[in-house]
């Protein structure tokens, strides 16, 4: 089955700095790949995803940029907030819809 | 206008004891899903439903019963609570997507959770 592997699993960065996160996923099949932000005590809500035909996608403050050759794909937050600490799972998706979770990365922003 | 809502947000009950866990959905999905939200903040699906039929169902004790009424609900029943069934369960929905004849993925809309403790 797939395995994603998320890292770091905690990252501290200065409010205006950049903040990437990266995932690697094993399975080649899969096309569709989604970041989920996870506010503390609230549920995951999608904050960008990517699909198999497409290298790089951005919105806003935050991009995601997929190497299917490598199998792993990048999260990359601009311009850091407070608001933007949270803990943040990347995910992928095979042929039968099944969403497969990194571990998640705890992101903390420092004023 | 809750897009997905989960009943009881909090449960508390004692080991050995039968529970259930409701979701509804308003969005219109064709598909229901159910995770587990370990302490350590790592989500695992348990249980995917597709129309009405159950089309993902991991590792999970048959102590864990999903029921999908119609499209719009997935409940879950639980019997015979365990200790190690603290946890957050978290419902979700989304559409099932196919593109070129595959299954493919849709942004899933997650419910507020229920947090499930054990004593």
């Amino acid at each position: 089955g797939e395995n994603v592997e998320q890292h770091p699993s905690t990252l501290s960065v200065q409010e205006g700095d950049s903040a990437v996160i990266k995932c690697t996923y094993s399975d080649s099949a899969s096309n569709y790949f989604p970041w989920y932000k996870q506010e503390l005590g609230k549920r995951p809500q999608l904050i960008i995803d990517i699909r198999s035909n497409v290298g790089e996608k951005k919105d806003q403050r935050i991009a995601v940029t997929l190497n299917k050759t490598a199998k792993h794909f990048s999260l990359h937050i601009t311009e850091t907030q407070p608001e933007d600490s949270a803990v943040y799972f990347c995910a992928s998706t095979g042929a039968n819809s099944k969403l497969t979770f990194g571990k998640g990365i705890t992101l903390s922003v420092r004023p | 206008d809750t897009a997905v809502s989960q009943t009881p947000k909090y449960l508390v009950t004692q080991m050995g004891n039968d529970k259930s866990i409701k979701c509804e959905q308003n969005l219109g999905h064709d598909t229901m899903y159910w995770y587990k939200q370990d302490s350590k903040k790592f989500l695992k699906i348990m249980f995917s439903y597709n129309n009405k039929e159950l089309i993902i169902n991991e590792t999970v004790p048959n102590r864990f019963s999903p029921k999908s009424p119609d499209k719009a609900h997935l409940n879950l029943h639980i019997n015979s609570l365990e200790l190690g069934d603290s946890a957050v369960y978290f419902c979700a929905s989304s559409h099932f997507r196919l593109a070129g004849g595959r299954g493919g993925g849709n942004e899933q809309f997650f419910g507020p959770g229920t947090r499930l403790t054990v004593l």
